[in-house]
């Protein structure tokens, strides 16, 4: 049971470039999150998906897009990368909104 | 909209000490609040979840208790130990689908 995975866990980018960050899980779960995590501030949610085929904007959506085409799958997609999104991304999923998150281990990105 | 904030930023105790961290929130009406903990380069692990209806939650060494009308939280940690030494981190929701996350409190147990 591998719990919540994302990939890769390190990537440098040059401004305007694009790329996608992968997040899976195998506890079945309907709820998925993609977070960003800034030094001096908490989590802050990006993108948010209630169940399969979903996807809804989060705290701070601009510049990102998502995609859930299969239950265990949330694709989190940059298609211009700014120095602003420098930043470590973590992905969770839960059973329900209001109940406990279970996070990936992150995915360090640097825009240069 | 929920507004999140955790005093003090960093804490540093003596190994065996007994601690509190704070969490505050702007908005009562929520349905729980979470506890998470945080290792440098590594990602969050969910603690204690309080429920809306319950005063406080204990898991070992941790008690984590709710006042929803002062909009409070407070996570206390008993016997502390240096392996306790992490970043603390709550969590209130905003609506069903969202949550809130403080900056954390970076508490560091000297051996």
């Amino acid at each position: 049971n591998a719990g919540v995975t994302q990939t890769p866990k390190f990537r440098v980018l040059k401004t305007g470039q694009s790329m996608t960050l992968l997040c899976a899980q195998d506890m079945n779960h309907e709820y998925m999150y993609w977070y960003r995590q800034d030094p001096g501030m908490g989590l802050r949610l990006i993108h948010y998906s209630v169940g399969e085929g979903t996807t809804a904007k989060g705290e701070v959506p601009d510049g990102y897009n998502v995609s859930r085409l299969k239950k265990q799958n949330f694709l989190l997609g940059l298609e211009s990368a700014a120095p602003s999104q420098t930043s470590v991304y973590f992905c969770a999923s839960s059973t329900h909104g209001v109940n406990t998150q279970y996070f990936g281990p992150g995915t360090r990105l640097t825009v240069l | 909209k929920q507004e999140v904030t955790q005093i003090p930023a960093a804490l540093s105790v003596p190994e065996g000490e007994n601690l509190v961290l704070n969490c505050s929130f702007t908005d009562s009406a929520i349905y729980n609040l979470q506890w998470f903990r945080q290792d440098p380069g590594k990602g969050l692990t969910s603690l204690l979840l309080i429920q809306s209806s319950q005063r406080e939650q204990t898991s070992g060494r941790l008690n984590a208790s709710l006042d929803k009308s002062s909009g409070r939280s407070t996570l206390y940690i008993a016997a502390s130990q240096p392996g306790d030494s992490a970043t603390y981190l709550c969590a209130a929701p905003y609506n069903n689908n969202d949550m809130r996350f403080g900056a954390g409190t970076r508490l560091t147990v000297k051996p």
